[in-house]
């Protein structure tokens, strides 16, 4: 009963650094997403994916890139880490575009 | 281009008390969904009640029901007999395509015993 899984937590990393943050949902959702929340914001779409193979840009997506190989894994990454970045981060998935986002438990990410 | 807006940054209810945390949105489309989701310190997004524009009738979850007015673009929550649970940011949201959200900016709500 796992549903989106987000990984790591937490990250720290030092600015020009690249990492990818991993998102994946057990519940053949088509839909994915990921969103950026930063205080007095609340939440951005940065990237969504309406199946393998499909992704499109949202509000913020500079700096971000995604991929969509399967239906289960969408994979947020960091070419260059910059301070503007520190975030906390949630990806997200729905079966279709009419149906509940079901969200991870979100990365918190701090570039120094 | 869709807009949601929280006014209310912050508010407090004693526990057992009634309490409506506003919400209004801007959107060009005809058929779309709203939500209200709860974020506790745990940081888990939570889904607390969902409507959509073309049914008239205000969705209602156990304690939780909104008031939507569409013509106004409001869609206010209220939390009935208010918890120490209840105890969250509250984020309101739109989408035309439930993939793509758009939040407000949230309302902490604090409950007191």
């Amino acid at each position: 009963n796992a549903g989106v899984t987000q990984t790591p937590k937490f990250q720290v990393l030092k600015t020009g650094q690249s990492m990818t943050l991993q998102c994946a949902q057990d519940m053949n959702h088509e839909y994915m997403s990921w969103y950026r929340q930063d205080p007095g914001m609340g939440l951005r779409l940065i990237h969504y994916s309406v199946g393998a193979g499909i992704t499109d840009q949202g509000e913020v997506p500079n700096g971000y890139n995604v991929s969509r190989s399967t239906t289960e894994d969408f994979p947020l990454r960091l070419l260059s880490a910059a301070p503007s970045q520190t975030s906390v981060y949630f990806c997200a998935s729905s079966i279709d575009q009419n149906t509940e986002a079901f969200f991870g438990q979100g990365t918190r990410l701090t570039v120094v | 281009a869709q807009t949601v807006t929280q006014s209310q940054p912050e508010m407090s209810v004693q526990e057992a008390e009634t309490v409506t945390l506003s919400c209004t949105y801007d959107t060009s489309e005809s058929n779309y969904y709203l939500f209200w989701y709860k974020q506790p310190p745990s940081r888990q997004m939570i889904l607390v009640i969902r409507q959509e524009a073309y049914k008239q009738q205000n969705a209602t979850e156990n304690r939780f029901s909104v008031n939507f007015q569409k013509a106004a673009k409001s869609f206010s929550l209220k939390i009935s007999d208010s918890q120490l649970g209840d105890t969250a940011m509250y984020f309101c949201a739109s989408a035309y395509n439930t993939d793509k959200l758009i939040f407000g900016t949230g309302t902490r709500l604090q409950v007191f015993p």
